[in-house]
């Protein structure tokens, strides 16, 4: 499957915990994003990247959210210090640029803190 | 006031109908617009893009409204396997080359019943 990838599907975390997601984005695809979703939303923007730069990151996104794509290839993001709150479906899309802007979402990785 | 705002619904119609769906944008400055789908617990997937003279594939219809930051789909001919949400898609960055962060409404939910 040369689609993008999420790792773990899901995880179940207690409070105050940290956890890492990990997306392996589809191979010549040069920029890639992160987005959450909870229940009865869309897709909300946290931040992408442009190869290894991170070329914006949300108001939205607190300090303990982090995000890397130290090669330009797959991407983490990690969130320290979990909070009920966080509990939602975490979503990695990757596009190629230039194009058609289309973004090729990942199945995403459900968090859920206790 | 969100950046992308939709009627949530949800829309029950049954095969056969014709259904609209709206979305409105609040920063003017936007400047590519998309339609994606999301299939229950699935990730988003690019349904059409939207250009300003409008646009058909098939049963779909997309119309954007510039003047009035608004953009439409409508659907004929409704089929069972429509059912889906709908999510509006608005970019700030112009169409070919520079896509960045894409915003999504909080999508409509359709279902259409035999």
């Amino acid at each position: 499957d040369t689609g993008v990838s999420q790792d773990p599907r899901h995880k179940i975390t207690k409070r105050g915990q940290n956890v890492t997601f990990r997306c392996d984005p589809i191979s010549e695809h040069n920029r890639l994003y992160w987005y959450r979703q909870t229940l009865g939303q869309g897709p909300e923007f946290l931040t992408y990247f442009q190869n290894e730069a991170q070329l914006e990151k949300s108001r939205l996104l607190s300090d303990r959210f982090s995000a890397e794509r130290p090669k330009g290839s797959f991407s983490t993001l990690e969130i320290q210090r979990t909070e009920q709150g966080d509990s939602a479906m975490y979503l990695c899309a990757s596009s190629i640029r230039p194009g058609t802007g289309e973004l090729f979402f990942g199945e995403g990785s459900r968090l859920t803190v206790l | 006031r969100k950046e992308v705002e939709q009627d949530p619904g949800p829309f029950n119609v049954p095969e056969g109908a014709t259904v609209a769906f709206n979305c409105t944008y609040s920063n003017s400055a936007s400047q590519s617009f998309f339609w994606y789908r999301q299939d229950c617990r699935k990730e988003p997937k690019l349904l059409m893009s939207v250009y300003s003279s409008g646009n058909e594939d098939g049963r779909f219809t997309a119309q954007l409204n510039r003047a009035s930051q608004y953009i439409s789909l409508l659907i004929r001919d409704s089929k069972l396997s429509d059912s889906a949400t709908y999510l509006c898609v608005v970019s700030l960055n112009a169409g070919g080359t520079s896509y960045g962060k894409l915003t999504f409404g909080q999508g409509t939910i359709l279902t259409v019943h035999p």
